[in-house]
């Protein structure tokens, strides 16, 4: 499975976009890359995934450059209840099940 | 719409006591089902996961186990807890598609 890396924190000023920076450089072809985020004391919620291009839904937007050797995901309006944890995975397969290997991950903060 | 349960939702327990946590899941057949373990001030570290009734693979080796008695019942045991076995346990489940959902955790201390 392919290893990422994450800054250990961000800040974000509420209203503004929130843009959290992934590196995956060792992806694999067939590798996606997904988004989780932790709020304080509960588990992780699914966000968002993708391959090769960018992905929107109805809580962010992903980002992933050419050589998908990065990603970026975007929340384009930050509340002060994204304030999480957010992790970047890069989805191994293992027979029939979908393990995800959760690394530490970037803790944004978003102040009023 | 498919609902995942765990309990308890908090446990305090004595080193060398035994331990059972219970996860089910509603709304989804033969689901795939994992056990994450979350140290403090930590990530999530996958512990078990599991592709059918009966069928549990171990990501680590430790101090617990897992069993499947039912399709959409996942249980973590421990016969006797390590104080190094305190963290947040988290369920989750998934279908092919990969996306993972989780349950509320259970928050276990052992003394």
């Amino acid at each position: 499975d392919a290893k990422t890396t994450q800054p250990p924190s961000m800040d974000c000023a509420e209203g503004r976009a929130a843009n959290l920076p992934c590196n995956h450089s060792t992806i694999s072809g067939n590798e996606y890359v997904y988004w989780y985020r932790q709020i304080h004391s509960q588990g992780p919620q699914y966000i968002i995934h993708g391959l090769k291009n960018n992905e929107t839904n109805e809580m962010a937007s992903l980002i992933i450059t050419e050589d998908r050797k990065s990603s970026t995901l975007i929340l384009p309006h930050a509340t002060l209840r994204d304030t999480a944890v957010y992790y970047c995975i890069v989805r191994g397969r293992s027979y029939n099940t979908d393990k995800l290997i959760f690394g530490t991950g970037t803790r944004l903060q978003v102040f009023p | 719409s498919q609902t995942i349960h765990q309990w308890p939702a908090t446990l305090v327990q004595p080193v060398g006591s035994p331990l059972s946590l219970e996860c089910t899941v509603e709304g989804t057949s033969n689901p795939n089902l994992y056990w994450y373990r979350q140290a403090a001030g930590r990530g999530l570290q996958l512990l078990f996961y599991s592709i059918g009734i009966g069928q549990i693979s171990s990501e680590v080796p430790q101090n617990l186990s897992a069993s499947r008695p039912q399709d959409r019942q996942f249980i973590l045991s421990s016969k006797k807890l390590l104080l190094s076995d305190s963290g947040f346990y988290l369920c989750a489940w998934s279908v092919t598609s990969g996306e993972q959902f989780f349950g509320p955790g259970t928050r276990l201390t052992v003394l």
